[in-house]
């Protein structure tokens, strides 16, 4: 099974609206991860998370880390196009980082 | 500062031929890890090198080598080419060990 779960695999929500996307791991998180890719191109770090609680914002985009429940998530607020791509987490196992599968969002008019 | 940089971009081989894959890092960086990305597999991890020394390997068969030069630079060699390495390749270059990666633009590899 994979280390890391993303949930869900895959989200189309309308311009304008919330939504959040989860990363679950099932051991022990010391060190988290997001990244966005657009498709077929590099991962573009977005933030990295490291105490159990830490929250860190950019621009609309808000990502937590719960250590406890091993689990991070993300948030977008207002989602604009620009926001379309696939949004991975990433584990810090001591390098390399290990990923989930992804998210792929996509966002309408 | 330039981004992390990789050559070529695309490329197009034949089963039971060779390539070698370039990744320039970000100025300064001496960390430089590789990745495979695949629909199914997702992003798995092939190697780490720091200071010219791979310190980290990934679960991949002997086919697959790599090397750092003094400069960080890196290149990937993939040797006896199989149509399971189709793949982005993905070079991600940090500060030092353990710092945050930042990735560039990829090379597509379709084996034929």
């Amino acid at each position: 099974s994979q280390e890391l779960e993303q949930s869900p695999q895959s989200l189309i929500v309308q311009e304008g609206k919330n939504l959040t996307i989860n990363c679950t791991s099932s051991k022990t998180l010391y060190g988290l991860y997001w990244y966005k890719q657009k498709y077929g191109e590099g991962l573009i770090f977005l933030m990295m998370l490291q105490k159990g609680g830490e929250e860190k914002s950019h621009e609309k985009i808000t990502a937590k880390l719960d250590e406890k429940k091993q689990q991070s998530s993300l948030h977008i607020t207002a989602s604009q196009p620009s926001h379309a791509g696939i949004y991975l987490c990433g584990a810090d196992r001591d390098t390399p980082l290990v990923f989930g599968k992804g998210t792929r969002l996509s966002v309408i008019a | 500062k330039a981004g992390v940089t990789q050559t070529p971009r695309y490329l197009i081989k034949t089963r039971g031929q060779q390539v070698t894959l370039s990744c320039s890092p970000i100025s300064g960086h001496r960390s430089v890890s590789w990745y495979q990305q695949t629909p199914g597999q997702g992003l798995q991890f092939l190697f780490e090198y720091f200071s010219e020394t791979q310190r980290n390997k990934g679960n991949f068969p002997g086919r697959f080598s790599g090397r750092q030069f003094s400069n960080s630079r890196s290149e990937m060699n993939v040797s006896t080419l199989e149509l399971g390495d189709s793949a982005l390749y993905l070079c991600a270059s940090s500060l030092g060990r353990r710092e945050t990666q930042y990735f560039g633009p990829g090379t597509r590899l379709l084996v034929l």
